[in-house]
Formats: structure tokens, sequence, C-alpha cells
């Protein structure tokens, strides 16, 4: 079972530069998202979407954008990187959407530093 | 607004010790609690979670935690430590108001070390 796949694994991008994470699931998860991890600040989410065309912003969704064209895929992008988006994002999904004490399922994550 | 407090960002114990991580929480309703933990360069898997059933809650590996609602806490622990528990813990409460699946608070993670 492959669950909630994340690509790439690293990436190093230069100020300004733009590029798409990407995140797919195969457990037909209508909630996804996407939390930054930073030492000393535990886990911050980005975006959210509870299902396909439906997405929404967390607590730190500054320079991302996301879309939800369909179940299984979330792309986080990053328009202008910029070096406090070094960071190490995950992307999370849960089923179903509309239970809160339903756990997330995470990927391994993407490193992203910027220089 | 929901938050938590893990107190000690990092704890050591040996090999064989008790383990208790610590998560106080602040909520204005009655929240759900998660406990998850994160293996080195690998994303957050579930330990366990709190749903407003019974306050003890076992999760896998041995691990268990007790809600307290008077003491707003959600401790961790685990009777005997094992070199396999090193990892990075974060407690998490979920807004259950919104109806949102999911849309966690976690707390900034405590780093458990094992030694021999």
């Amino acid at each position: 079972n492959a669950g909630v796949t994340q690509t790439p694994k690293f990436q190093v991008l230069k100020t300004g530069q733009s590029m798409t994470l990407q995140c797919a699931q195969d457990m037909n998860h209508e909630y996804m998202s996407w939390y930054r991890q930073d030492p000393g600040m535990g886990l911050r989410l980005i975006h959210y979407s509870v299902g396909a065309g439906i997405t929404d912003q967390g607590e730190v969704p500054n320079g991302y954008n996301v879309s939800r064209s369909t179940t299984e895929d979330f792309p986080l992008r990053l328009l202008s990187a910029a070096p406090s988006q070094t960071s190490v994002y995950f992307c999370a999904s849960s089923s179903p959407a509309g239970q809160a004490n339903s756990p997330l399922h995470f990927g391994n994550g993407t490193r992203l530093t910027v220089t | 607004a929901q938050s938590v407090t893990q107190l000690g960002s990092h704890v050591s114990v040996s090999e064989g010790a008790l383990v208790l991580l610590r998560c106080n929480y602040s909520s204005s309703v009655p929240p759900y609690l998660f406990w998850y933990v994160q293996y080195p360069n690998q994303g957050l898997q579930l330990l366990l979670k709190y749903t407003s059933a019974a306050t003890l809650v076992k999760g896998i590996n041995g691990f268990e935690a007790e809600f307290k609602k008077s003491e707003t806490s959600f401790h961790l622990t685990k009777p005997s430590a094992h070199m396999s528990d090193a990892a990075e813990y974060f407690c998490a409460v979920s807004d259950h108001r919104t109806g949102t699946a999911s849309k966690l608070t976690f707390g900034t993670g405590t780093r458990l070390q094992v030694t021999l």
C-alpha cells in the first residue's frame, strides 16, 4: 500500500524560483492538507482541502498556492521562493472529511532549501 | 483558539525506565487529542487518540495516555522504554467545532532519547 506519496524528497531552490511539491494518496481520502515543520515550532498548517475543487487556508498560507482537481492529488506551489520557506513539508490525508477525530496519514516529507 | 504545550523539548531515559512525555492543552470545548510519533526522515504516525470515550487510551507500541480534564493534560507514558522508542513525539488537538477533520494544532514536539 503506497498511502501518501510526496515528491521530490529533497529540493534546493534559489530565491525567486518557483516549484511545485507533489502529493498523491491512494486511499480515496476526502481531506488533504499541507504542513510545514520547522525546528522548535512543530507543524503548522499551510492549506487544506475537504474534497476536489475545495481548498482553504491554514495558519501560514502566504507564499503558497494549492488546487485540488482530483481526489488523489493535492500539489503545493511556491510562487517565488524565499529563504523563509526553507523547511520540511508534509502532506497528510484523512477520511471522512467531516469527522475531526479522523487521524491523519502523513507522507515522508519534502526537505526544501531556499538559498 | 486551541493550543497544546509540550513541556520539555528533549527527554532522556534509560532503557527499561518509565517514559513520561507531557502535554497540556487549551480548548474552550472538549477536545479531540492525539499523540503522533516521528522517526528520523519519516512522516508522522498516529500513536493514539482521545475522542471523549475512555479517559485512559491505549496506543501502539505499549504507549498509553490519560485525559485529565481537571488538569487539561494528556500525558503520554510507557512503563519500560526500548531503544526503538527513540523518536520525536507530537501532541495535537483538533478543532472539531468546525466539523472539519484533522485541522490539527500541533505542539512543538519532544525528542525522546533512550540510553543503555
